[in-house]
């Protein structure tokens, strides 16, 4: 089941910076971080994975831990459009598409 | 280049039927996975088809089946329906089915009412 644990909900003001903790601690050296997002009633959306580096695209920034035992979502301005839950999670290389998805954090992006 | 795209998009049965859904996934990809969404279990695995294979499969009962075709299109099935299996069903595709990197592409799901 899900390795990964977030906290329920979170509150942002639009302009700011949406920090989203993730904790996996149990997560081994081959398994990759993801995240993802689903905004009500659309399919879950794409954002980003890493394995032990940071990384930064387009969308966001997730910076991992050295122990890679938590991680950390960053929405460097958070628009309106970013309200939604936000899974993260664990996954090895190679064991297919067998996403957890786990309960997400629900993010409220506020005027 | 278009999207995953399910069909149907809503539909209502009632207990003891069964239910057949779609999804076409986008053009080149050949992994179809389909998920179960619910407000009590939130989203979870059902199962994964590549190149016409089961490659994995979740934890759920033998009513939930799938397949895939040539074409890479999946069709999931569930037979004697029960009311826990009133869900939002997502497809999602992708190239692989492994490794490092491997983007998941979800459709926007068929939801399903049972009565």
């Amino acid at each position: 089941d899900a390795k990964t644990t977030q906290p329920t909900s979170m509150d942002c003001a639009e302009g700011r910076a949406a920090n989203l903790p993730c904790n996996h601690s149990t997560i081994s050296g081959n398994e990759y971080v993801y995240w993802y997002r689903q905004i009500h009633s659309q399919g879950p959306q794409y954002i980003i994975h890493g394995l032990k580096n940071n990384e930064t695209n387009e969308m966001a920034s997730l910076i991992i831990t050295e122990d890679r035992k938590s991680s950390t979502l960053i929405l460097p301005h958070a628009t309106l459009r970013d309200t939604a839950v936000y899974y993260c999670i664990v996954r090895p290389v190679y064991n297919f598409n067998k996403f957890y998805f786990g309960s997400g954090t629900k993010l409220n992006v506020k005027p | 280049k278009a999207g995953v795209t399910q069909t149907p998009r809503y539909l209502i049965k009632t207990r003891g039927q069964q239910v057949t859904l779609s999804c076409s996934p986008i053009s080149g990809h050949r992994s179809v996975s389909w998920y179960q969404q619910t407000p009590g279990q939130g989203l979870q695995f059902l199962f994964e088809y590549f190149s016409e294979t089961q490659r994995n499969k979740g934890n759920f009962p033998g009513r939930f089946s799938g397949r895939q075709f040539s074409n890479s299109r999946s069709e999931m099935n569930v037979s004697t329906l029960e009311l826990g299996d009133s869900a939002l069903y997502l497809c999602a595709s992708s190239l692989r089915t492994s490794g490092e990197f491997n983007e998941q592409f979800f459709g926007p799901g068929t939801r399903l009412t049972v009565l």
